[in-house]
């Protein structure tokens, strides 16, 4: 079955500067997604940002990029220029193309925007 | 975007009743629903898949018979919590896929009390 893992339960960072989130994941497969969402206060689950594990790029969006390792089975994400509205919990999350599709999840880091 | 709403948001039913949590998208064809549970500060817990006209597959130590999942359409299925409990309270939530996409879909969580 696969894992994963976010072994920073808390982060923080000052406003405008720029933080990373680590995430390790453990599968058999050789193609799956990988995204980190985020989740304010109100709880809604929000996208971040995906990487398809056959492209080599690392996806980026706007402040978020990721660093994907698929060999070391690490996916961080990092956010430059952090705002206040960043302040939430971020799940890096694992999902097979096939099969059931469902999406596992990390324990989450809760990031903390320092003004 | 694709849009998936869940209902109620909140609701506190008394212990021994059940209670009915309803998952809709909007603008899409949901072949496939996941339904979470998340305790305080804690990680989103799979607790079943649901196909459109087929049963709801399980994660293992979920209690089918407590926790029952009808996907009776391509844009909605439902959660009832029979005879609920106080340890049943937690936050429930949503989210609906379809083929193509790689990506879930949200909805907001419903936030379930027991007394």
């Amino acid at each position: 079955a696969q894992t994963v893992t976010q072994s920073q339960p808390e982060m923080s960072v000052q406003e405008a500067e720029t933080v990373t989130l680590s995430c390790t994941y453990d599968t058999s497969e050789s193609d799956y997604y990988l995204f980190w969402y985020k989740q304010p206060p109100s709880r809604q689950m929000i996208l971040v940002i995906r990487q398809e594990a056959y492209k080599q790029q690392n996806a980026t969006e706007n402040r978020f990029s990721v660093n994907f390792q698929k060999a070391a089975k690490s996916f961080s994400l990092k956010i430059s220029d952090s705002q206040l509205g960043d302040a939430a919990m971020y799940f890096c999350a694992y999902r097979n193309p096939q099969g059931a599709q469902k999406l596992v999840f990390g324990q989450g880091t809760r990031l903390t925007i320092n003004p | 975007g694709a849009v998936v709403s869940q209902h109620p948001s909140r609701v506190i039913c008394k212990s021994g009743t059940s209670v009915k949590i309803e998952c809709r998208s909007l603008d899409f064809q949901a072949t496939t629903m996941f339904w979470y549970r998340q305790f305080p500060k804690q990680s989103l817990m799979l607790m079943a898949t649901s196909n459109e006209g087929s049963k709801a597959t399980y994660e293992q130590g979920v209690e089918k018979d407590k926790f029952l999942i009808n996907h009776a359409s391509l844009t909605l299925s439902t959660l009832t919590v029979t005879s609920a409990h106080p340890e049943d309270s937690s936050f429930y939530i949503c989210s609906a896929s379809y083929g193509g996409v790689t990506e879930a879909f949200f909805g907001q969580g419903t936030r379930l009390t027991v007394v």
